[in-house]
């Protein structure tokens, strides 16, 4: 079955950079877009981008462009998403989702967890 | 950017009935690319329909969609006490990718 297994909680101060992990299992990694979703305390949910784990390729919305990196690691199937210069307005979940095997299938139909990221002095 | 707009953002209902919720957008999602999630406090959004109309694996058949264009419907037809819940559209037609603002779904 497909999972996505998401790094734990993260407190970090402002100004800071965080990492977080998103694990897949039970499919083959390279064959499907994973993108990430955020979600402020009370809030929607945000769009932030893609990340092709085939390729490597990216794309990111333009609110997220300079100071957010969504890299992979295929070997162990785990995609990343890196936050620098955190604020706090950060301070979300972010989910890893699954999209489709190409970049227009976008829908999301497997998500991981969430990582709750506190950002805070 | 495709700006999403949902109506109502709360609708309070009674278990049984039916529930419509709407979604607008700014400008034409390409392709009736449009999916529906839900989501429960403390959860992970679900997807529940893509492509507008299309009912994601193992989405009961009471959770239907319609629409084109600008103009999207979520259906549920009889309400069930767990589909108390909020739901966001998402369109996925021109990037950024992005979502309604939610509608509360309520117990009367």
């Amino acid at each position: 079955q497909v999972q996505l297994v998401q790094s734990g909680a993260e407190v970090k101060e402002p100004g800071a950079s965080v990492k977080v992990s998103c694990k897949a299992s039970g499919y083959t990694f390279t064959g499907y877009y994973i993108y990430w979703v955020r979600q402020a305390p009370g809030q929607g949910l945000e769009w932030m981008g893609w990340i092709n784990p085939n390729s490597g390729s990216t794309n990111y919305a333009q609110k997220f462009e300079g100071w957010v990196t969504m890299t992979r690691d295929t070997s162990i199937s785990t995609a990343y998403l890196e936050l620098s210069r955190l604020k706090s307005d950060d301070t979300a979940m972010y989910y890893c989702a699954r999209g489709g095997t190409r970049v227009w299938e976008a829908s999301l139909g497997y998500w991981g967890q969430g990582t709750l990221v506190t950002v805070s002095s | 950017e495709i700006v999403l707009t949902q109506s109502p953002g709360t609708l309070s209902l009674s278990p049984g009935e039916r529930a419509t919720l709407s979604c607008r957008a700014s400008q034409s999602v390409s392709f009736s690319y449009l999916g529906w999630y839900q989501q429960k406090p403390g959860q992970a959004p679900r997807l529940l329909l893509y492509g507008a109309s299309s009912r994601a694996t193992g989405i009961p058949d009471r959770f239907s969609g319609s629409g084109s264009g600008t103009d999207f419907t979520l259906t549920i037809s009889r309400l069930e006490p767990e589909d108390f819940a909020v739901y966001y559209c998402q369109q996925y037609g021109w990037s950024p990718y992005t979502f309604g603002q939610g509608t509360k779904l309520e117990i009367k």
